[in-house]
């Protein structure tokens, strides 16, 4: 099974880094994707991770530790427009489809 | 190509109706996906298709659930007598065939049950 941890919320100001952390437990671990998704509307692809390390992409990092079980999603220079629930999702090998944590939302204040 | 679309975006039946939610993928994706999300919830996984074949469903799918995708193209999923714990956003998504390939998402159908 599927055991995916994140905050249920973070508050941040304008300017601001926020780091948000996920642990998961997955037997079979393959790769840990990081979407973003604005209240009503879909989830959009942010990153996703598959070996260890630093992957960066402007103001968005994703890093992952596979034999921890954890990652985090680094937001650097907020903007209000990022206010937003990042969910953290884990696919397994042989396995195409992606289970998810409950989401972390983020509101930036000015 | 404008992405994954689902029709309707919204739909408020009546317990015991039946509702059909239909889903278009981005055209090259062989691969289709239903999720259910609830309100403070991450999507949860229902069913997957390779092409028309369904590979794989959740146990969440009961027997009031079906999901078609006949010709590998667009897809449909059914709900026979709706309940009211029924009631979620019911998100599309596909993606290319390979390992940690992304998933697109749709705008998802918001169905009420009251």
């Amino acid at each position: 099974g599927q055991n995916i941890d994140q905050p249920t919320e973070m508050t941040a100001t304008e300017g601001a880094i926020v780091q948000i952390n996920c642990t998961y437990q997955t037997s079979g671990f393959n790769g840990l994707f990081w979407y973003q998704q604005h209240a009503g509307e879909a989830p959009t692809f942010l990153s996703y991770n598959v070996l260890d390390g630093l992957e960066e992409k402007g103001r968005f990092s994703s890093f992952l530790s596979r034999s921890k079980g954890y990652s985090y999603l680094l937001l650097k220079e907020l903007q209000m427009k990022d206010s937003a629930s990042y969910l953290c999702a884990v696919s397994r090998s042989n396995d195409y489809k992606l289970s998810f944590g409950a989401g972390t939302t983020v509101t930036v204040r000015a | 190509d404008t992405g994954v679309s689902q029709d309707p975006r919204h739909k408020i039946t009546k317990r015991g109706q039946n509702v059909t939610f239909r889903c278009d993928p981005i055209s090259e994706h062989n691969r289709l996906y239903w999720y259910r999300q609830t309100l403070g919830q991450g999507p949860e996984f229902l069913t997957y298709f390779q092409n028309e074949a369904q590979l794989e469903k959740s146990r969440l799918l009961s027997d009031r659930f079906s999901a078609e995708r006949p010709k590998g193209s667009f897809s449909t999923l059914e709900i026979q007598r709706t309940e009211q714990g029924d009631s979620a956003m019911y998100l599309c998504a596909s993606s290319l065939s390979g390992v940690n390939t992304e998933a697109f998402f749709g705008q998802g159908t918001r169905l009420t049950v009251v």
